[in-house]
């Protein structure tokens, strides 16, 4: 248990279908991140949010949005998504914007769009 | 282009050998390294970090070894145990920044 709780664990979804990933941290960090992880390629950042705020988008499809309504609770909406996009999709929280050795994951959202 | 990569996808060794993960970066810019160790099923958990002003990062039966030249980091495990099975992630950051760019991992399984 590392404090980072993601829902669902895992998903399957319709390419015209609207789903979201849940992230919420019980650590009091100050940072949130999606990062992507597809078969046989190295986890990828997509979003960096510090203190709600989104800092960082490593050029993900709009098709991916993600909402961070406080710095406990991170989503990702997910809408017309390819099969391409089927993928381990991973949150993280760091105790404060910066940090490099301080990111706890979580135990991640397997998604599979059909 | 890969900037961290992790060349072995698998390594099979005996319980109380020594285990050694390999990792290779291109972008001389990274000052941070990390390892993090991936259960199934479960997210990555930071294990071991070396900073470049360090050659040798040593905790428990964990060691992380920097070659600054080379551009080249491994881990090493000893003794290596069946619960050490895992998949092992390198890790590097640049200024310390908090984004971490990952290569794709090796499989460590330690035989009883």
């Amino acid at each position: 248990e590392t404090g980072v709780t993601q829902t669902p664990r895992h998903l399957v979804m319709g390419m015209t279908n609207k789903k979201s990933l849940k992230c919420e941290q019980h650590l009091g960090h100050n940072a949130m991140y999606w990062y992507k992880q597809s078969a046989k390629k190295p986890l990828e950042l997509m979003f960096v949010y510090n203190f709600k705020e989104q800092t960082e988008n490593n050029s993900v499809p709009s098709r991916f949005s993600p909402e961070c309504p406080n710095s406990s609770h991170l989503f990702l909406h997910l809408h017309t998504l390819q099969p391409e996009d089927s993928a381990l999709y991973l949150c993280a929280s760091n105790v404060s914007p910066g940090g490099w050795n301080t990111i706890y994951f979580g135990e991640g959202s397997w998604l599979t769009v059909v | 282009d890969q900037q961290v990569k992790q060349n072995s996808p698998s390594l099979s060794v005996q319980e109380g050998r020594i285990s050694i993960l390999n990792c290779d970066y291109t972008n001389s810019m990274f000052d941070y390294f990390l390892w993090y160790k991936k259960y199934p099923a479960e997210g990555p958990t930071f294990l071991i970090s070396i900073s470049s002003i360090k050659d040798k990062n040593e905790d428990g039966r964990f060691t992380v070894f920097l070659n600054k030249s080379a551009k080249h980091l491994s881990l090493h495990i000893v003794p290596s145990q069946p619960g050490d099975s895992a998949v092992y992630f390198c890790a590097a950051s640049q200024g310390g920044s908090e984004k971490l760019v990952f290569g794709k991992g090796t499989k460590l399984t330690v035989n009883p």
